[in-house]
């Protein structure tokens, strides 16, 4: 156990819908990273946020997007949902900014039908 | 960007054989983790290595971080070291993200 902690484990949705993807990072962790994971693209990095601000941002489309809250957690909104949207999306956390070690959570796996 | 690249990409042993995965990467890094991807989809981290030598029970790793590659060494495998084995990079800095290799798919025959 990462001490990461992802809801929900899985998503069944529509195309056009719109969810939101939670994640809670381990206790003291400041930084916040979500990836997703798609059988085309590989794991690629979406967006960092460090102490609810955001920092960076990757191959994040336009309709996807993502905050950090006062406690630290987390949430990825995905609208207009497409079929190319379903992926295994995955939050890291880690203690700062530092060159330390990214903890992964189990990740929430999306099915857009 | 930093390219990654794992090799090889698909291995197949049998139960009790050793084996070594490569990574190799484009640019100078202080970070490099791999990861265990099993087959319920989690990355387990194994190593967080940006150079140096660590070993973890029958799993081992180096990075050689002037010749820009890192292998992963597992000994004595078993049916549960099956899986997707990642390799990723980050540099310090306002981006700090990781980039991942295409991952290297490990089947471990009884």
């Amino acid at each position: 156990d990462s001490g990461v902690t992802q809801t929900p484990k899985h998503l069944i949705t529509a195309t056009g819908q719109r969810v939101t993807l939670r994640c809670s990072p381990r206790s003291g962790d400041l930084s916040v990273y979500w990836y997703q994971q798609s059988l085309d693209q590989g794991l690629q990095f979406l967006i960092q946020y460090y102490n609810g601000e955001e920092r960076a941002k990757g191959n994040i489309l336009e309709r996807f997007s993502a905050q950090q809250f006062p406690d630290l957690h987390s949430e990825l909104n995905l609208s207009s949902l497409e079929l190319g949207d379903s992926a295994l999306y995955f939050c890291a956390s880690r203690r700062g900014l530092g060159t330390d070690t990214q903890y992964f959570g189990p990740g929430t796996r999306l099915t857009v039908l | 960007g930093i390219q990654v690249e794992q090799s090889p990409p698909d291995l197949i042993l049998q139960e009790g054989a050793n084996s070594t995965l490569r990574c190799n990467f484009s640019d100078s890094v202080n970070n490099l983790q791999w990861f265990h991807q099993n087959p319920w989809g989690q990355l387990i981290n194994l190593f967080y290595i940006p150079s140096g030598t660590k070993q973890n029970g029958r799993l081992s790793a180096t990075t050689v971080a002037t010749e820009r590659y890192s292998l992963l060494y597992i000994s004595s495998s078993q049916t549960t070291d099956s899986g997707v084995y990642f390799c990723a990079v980050g540099v310090t800095g306002a981006n700090s993200k990781l980039t991942f290799g295409k991952g290297i798919t490990l089947s471990v025959r009884p």
